[in-house]
């Protein structure tokens, strides 16, 4: 089907450890996302891309790198995990601004003990 | 920068009743787009309507509505009939020009037999 793919579903680090997530979109969609949830925050952006080869910071930018070496993937990083950054990680695109929506991973259960 | 409140945490209802959740939103910009989007126990980020700032016209979609009231900044969806399949976290959900979504804090929905 369709849509947007996220890698793992699920994964523990422990503090230190670093490791890649990865979002794969087959809709030829411009833009992507990075969004982080927490319990009683909703969804917090961490970094975005408006097309291949850009990135830019998002609201919690903080110990993350992205990548967008090609259109339709869109790598997160954690050089050095923190228990901080146990949360749902969840990537998502959209074809242009508003008009479509976002369509959305899965999510990424992390934990970083 | 853009905020968005969702000041309901948790809302309750009765199967086949209506329900509306509130979201209420702030932005300096005068287009802009407003989303309602669920979240089941599955963790997959459904898009259930969207609103055009500047559109009069409330959006309506089967047993979903929304009252946008753009002068006071806000946005409540109106969930008409009430299913069980409608208990779900509801995220309130605001795009501006930056292609950035911005995110409530959620409301948690339970509909009662």
């Amino acid at each position: 089907n369709a849509g947007v793919t996220q890698t793992p579903k699920f994964r523990v680090l422990k503090t230190g450890q670093s490791m890649t997530l990865l979002c794969a979109q087959d809709m030829n969609h411009e833009y992507m996302y990075w969004y982080r949830q927490d319990p009683g925050m909703g969804l917090r952006l961490i970094h975005y891309s408006v097309g291949e080869g850009t990135t830019a910071k998002g609201e919690v930018p903080d110990g993350y790198n992205v990548s967008r070496l090609k259109k339709q993937n869109f790598l997160l990083g954690l050089e050095s995990a923190a228990p901080s950054q146990t949360s749902v990680y969840f990537c998502a695109s959209s074809y242009s601004a508003g008009i479509y929506g976002y369509t959305f991973g899965s999510g990424t259960r992390l934990t970083v003990v | 920068a853009q905020t968005v409140t969702q000041s309901q945490p948790e809302m309750s209802v009765q199967e086949a009743e209506t329900v509306t959740l509130s979201c209420t939103y702030d932005t300096s910009e005068s287009d802009y787009y407003l989303f309602w989007y669920k979240q089941p126990p599955s963790r997959q980020m459904i898009l259930v309507i969207r609103q055009e700032a500047y559109k009069q016209q409330n959006a309506t979609e089967n047993r979903f509505s929304v009252n946008f009231q753009k002068a006071a900044k806000s946005f409540s969806l109106k969930i008409s009939d009430s299913q069980l399949g409608d208990a779900a976290m509801y995220f309130c959900a605001l795009e501006t020009s930056g292609s950035r979504l911005t995110f409530g804090e959620g409301t948690q929905l339970t509909v009662n037999p």
